[in-house]
């Protein structure tokens, strides 16, 4: 999984609770994303680093906070989670983010709030 | 709005077979195109990309057609064998923006009769 780690691997979790995911890379890539894959929809983009404190949203920010205070590290935060977002999440890092744009995926977190 | 289209989303190929996916994009600002593959329980892993200069792209069994004029692109797998029963994603994005996300097609369940 090019060098890409998530924890945790699986998370249940109840209604209102926060939540944090971790991605965490080894390759020293300068972009990092945050997806979420849903039965009939795809990988939908939550948030984007553009490097270290550099964030922006994506498709489907509301509900989500992202951090990103060291290279190989991007956290996912839910402050409330909500049944809604019961999801597969998985984490992308690109070395090259603009011309290319070739993202290497991790191999997911699988969230259920009850 | 859904920016990229993908069809069919299930497909059964007998192994020797072709199979073919295709995609249809909307913004013309795309100028990237990759295909990913993803096996049950895995994040999704980077096949074959292209880009928009080309109308065609081959790696191994694997070959997108691109028709820039009609905004489609389109994955063949060749010989298809049992191992490529996998769901494929097909994406898009604007690189000119710098660390843009991927917009994803819904997926194709492609299954390999032996």
């Amino acid at each position: 999984d090019a060098g890409i780690t998530q924890s945790p691997r699986h998370k249940v979790t109840e209604t209102g609770t926060p939540v944090t995911l971790r991605c965490h890379q080894t390759e020293n890539h300068r972009y990092m994303y945050w997806y979420r894959q849903d039965p009939g929809h795809g990988l939908r983009l939550i948030h984007y680093s553009y490097g270290v404190k550099d964030t922006d949203k994506g498709e489907v920010s509301d509900g989500y906070s992202v951090s990103r205070s060291k290279t190989e590290d991007f956290l996912l935060t839910l402050e409330s989670a909500t049944s809604s977002q019961t999801s597969v999440y998985f984490c992308a890092i690109s070395p090259s983010g603009g011309l290319y744009n070739e993202q290497f995926f991790g191999p997911g977190t699988r969230l259920t709030v009850l | 709005q859904q920016q990229v289209k993908q069809s069919p989303q299930s497909l059964i190929v007998q192994k020797g077979g072709i199979s073919i996916i295709n995609c249809a994009y909307e913004n013309t600002a795309f100028d990237y195109f990759p295909w990913y593959q993803q096996f049950p329980g895995k994040g999704p892993a980077l096949l074959i990309a292209i880009r928009p200069d080309v109308s065609e792209k081959k790696e191994g069994r694997f070959t997108i057609s691109f028709n820039k004029s009609a905004k489609q692109f389109s994955l063949h797998i060749m010989d298809s064998q049992p191992g490529d029963s996998a769901t494929y994603f097909c994406a898009a994005s604007n690189s000119g923006g710098g660390a843009d996300g991927l917009t994803f097609g819904k997926g194709t369940h492609l299954i390999i009769q032996p």
